[in-house]
This record gives structure tokens, C-alpha cells and sequence, in this order.
């Protein structure tokens, strides 16, 4: 149980384009969803939390128009890279959480690629 | 505000040696810790939590930890190591009081040679 999938896993964008990601919880339902980001060698830097059915919170420096999340139903959350950059290119990781502060689950991640 | 210190960035290791992976954070609030681990293009998995209770955690493929709330430290160790338990480690801690918010450490590099 608890397994939370991404899709795509890969995706490469040409610059100033926009790029999907989404964020499932398959066997569980997720109160709150984390977005994560992870330059390479690096650690990971939340991005945002965003709770269902109402809007994200997103950490210090993180560009809310950039990185649009939604969190539509207790199972999806998308996060958008609008008018994507090279700058952009990283691995994003969400993370799902079951309600429980200390339980959360991680999806495999998406490596993203502008050029 | 909370962080989270991994002493070492990169350990390496021979097959079968015991190994110790450091972590320390520092917090005005009470916190859960965590260690993760991370291969190569995936995401995490949890390998033990501390939550309450015996400052002595075990937890998957052989790990444990122990938290020692004098030193805010939260090692991690494994008596024998396996070529497989090459991967990225993170030590993690969430504030009682912020949602689940984790925040990472900068990761240690585990690498196990024959």
C-alpha cells in the first residue's frame, strides 16, 4: 500500500513552453501534497504544500505564477512550469501525506529538461 | 526555524564493514526525524522514523538509529553494509506544528565497494 506515482517520469520542453506534472496517490487519499525540487548532487528544497480544494502555500523565493499547483481531488495534485526556462531544468518530487504530520509518501520524481 | 546537518557528504565503505552516517539538526520546536534513502533517479524511501519512545529506531534492510535529544543528534548505522545500500541518504526532521513540512539535509553519498 501507499504508493504514489508521477507522471511523466521523463520530459523534455523547448523554452517558453509549459510543462505538467502530475501527482497521484493510488491507494490512499492525500489531505496535503508536497512538491519538492532536486538539483543535481543536491538535497531537496520544498517547493510548495498544497491542500485539496483550496490553495497552495508556497515557500520563500518560490515563484507562485511559475509553478502553478492544483490540487483538484484527495488523489491528484499537477504542478505547471509555465514559460519554462533552462534555469528550470531539475527533478521535481511530490510527496503525499495520509493526515499523520510524520507519514508522507514519495512519488518516484519527474527529471524535467528545457532547451 | 529548523536545520538539518549531515557531516559527511560522501562515505565510502568495503562490503561487509559496519558504517555510521551522521546527522544533527537544531530546532526551537520539538520534531519527528526521519532517514531516506535515494537511488539513482528515483524518488524516497523511508528507512526508519523516530517518533517517540526508545531513542533506539530499526528499520528496513538492517538500518537503525539512534536519537540522542542532548546532542539533537540522529545517526544512522548499519552493522554489515551490502553492495546494494550504494544510494544517497537524507536525514529528515518535521516540526510538530508545521503540516509535515520536512526539511532535508544535504544527503550523504553511501558508497559500498567489493
Amino acid at each position: 500500500g501507499a504508493v504514489v506515482s508521477q507522471h511523466p517520469s521523463w520530459v523534455i520542453c523547448k523554452s517558453g513552453t509549459s510543462v505538467k506534472i502530475e501527482c497521484r496517490s493510488l491507494d490512499f487519499q492525500a489531505t496535503t501534497m508536497f512538491w519538492y525540487r532536486q538539483f543535481p548532487k543536491q538535497s531537496l528544497m520544498l517547493m510548495a504544500t498544497s491542500n485539496e480544494g483550496s490553495k497552495a502555500t508556497y515557500e520563500q523565493g518560490v515563484e507562485k505564477d511559475k509553478f502553478l499547483i492544483n490540487h483538484a481531488s484527495l488523489t491528484l495534485s499537477t504542478l505547471t512550469v509555465t514559460s519554462a526556462h533552462p534555469e528550470d531544468s531539475s527533478f521535481y518530487i511530490c510527496s503525499a501525506g495520509t493526515g499523520r504530520i510524520y507519514e508522507q509518501y514519495f512519488g518516484p520524481g519527474t527529471r524535467l529538461t528545457v532547451t | 526555524a529548523q536545520s538539518v546537518t549531515q557531516l559527511d557528504s560522501q562515505v565510502p565503505v568495503f562490503e561487509e564493514a559496519p558504517v555510521e552516517l551522521r546527522c544533527n539538526y537544531s530546532s526551537s520546536v520539538s520534531v519527528y526525524l526521519f532517514w531516506y534513502v535515494q537511488y539513482p533517479n528515483q524518488g524516497l524511501q523511508l528507512l526508519l522514523k523516530y517518533l517517540s519512545g526508545s531513542t533506539l529506531v530499526k528499520g528496513i534492510n538492517g538500518f537503525e538509529a539512534e536519537f540522542n535529544k542532548s546532542q539533537t543528534s540522529f545517526h544512522l548505522r548499519k552493522p554489515s553494509v551490502h553492495i546494494s545500500d550504494t544510494a544517497e541518504y537524507f536525514c529528515a526532521v518535521t516540526p510538530y506544528n508545521q503540516g509535515g513540512k520536512l526539511i532535508f539535509g544535504q544527503g550523504t553519498e553511501l558508497s559500498v565497494k567489493p
